[in-house]
């Protein structure tokens, strides 16, 4: 089965500081990865996947994740926040059946 | 265009209405999610159809009935809600149906549903 975990429930940053937001994935075959971003009463918004043609994945947003399968790990980080990136991350995992399976979360503040 | 909309936007209903929340996607995509969102949490599935047949129901209680009319639209009719069924209800969709694993699922904006 497929999991994901996020490490950390809210990350506060100062606006220009770099960006890492920690996702460790669980999976019995090659994962798919995804991000993705929600802001306030907003639907969810992709920002990049991995699916396995490159370890450096960019995104929108100047954001950009890579893939370490020795550390089953999918960090995104961004290398200065914006006042504007302030919302909530849900790393995913694609399931045996097509499904998405989200992480908790993480929020992400950017103080002035 | 990778659009997916949703409306209504907002409902209020009262425990004994019947409502329903339309999802509409003109990509050509195979596959529709329905999920539900409770404050804070991550998105938890409830419905996917591929192919226009139901394909995953994750146990999700009776008085939620999703219906696929045709490849564009997805509803989900409500009736007898409980309180702890307001939550925000996102649709989704994606390109290749259910096997496409590493197809990009497209959120709509969500209905924000109330229940009194």
């Amino acid at each position: 089965a497929q999991s994901v975990t996020q490490l950390g429930s809210h990350v506060s940053v100062s606006e220009g500081a770099l960006v890492l937001l920690r996702c460790n994935y669980s999976s019995s075959v090659p994962p798919y990865l995804f991000w993705y971003v929600q802001y306030p009463n907003q639907g969810l918004q992709l920002l990049l996947k991995y699916t396995s043609a490159a370890t450096l994945v960019k995104g929108i947003n100047g954001f950009e994740a890579e893939f370490k399968k020795s550390e089953t790990s999918f960090h995104l980080t961004k290398p200065s926040a914006h006042m504007s990136d302030a919302a909530e991350y849900f790393c995913a995992v694609k399931g045996s059946q097509g499904n998405l399976i989200f992480g908790k979360g993480t929020k992400l503040s950017v103080k002035p | 265009d990778t659009e997916v909309t949703q409306t209504p936007k907002h409902l209020v209903m009262g425990m004994t209405n019947k409502k329903s929340l339309k999802c509409e996607q003109h990509m050509g995509h195979r596959a529709m999610y329905w999920y539900k969102q409770k404050a804070k949490k991550p998105p938890e599935l409830m419905f996917v159809y591929s192919y226009e047949k139901l394909s995953i129901n994750e146990s999700v209680p009776s008085r939620f009935s999703p219906e696929c009319p045709n490849s564009s639209l997805l509803n989900l009719h409500l009736h007898a809600l409980q309180p702890e069924d307001s939550a925000l209800y996102l649709c989704a969709s994606s390109q290749a149906g259910t096997s496409g694993r590493s197809d990009t699922q497209y959120f709509g904006p969500g209905t924000r549903l109330t229940v009194l």
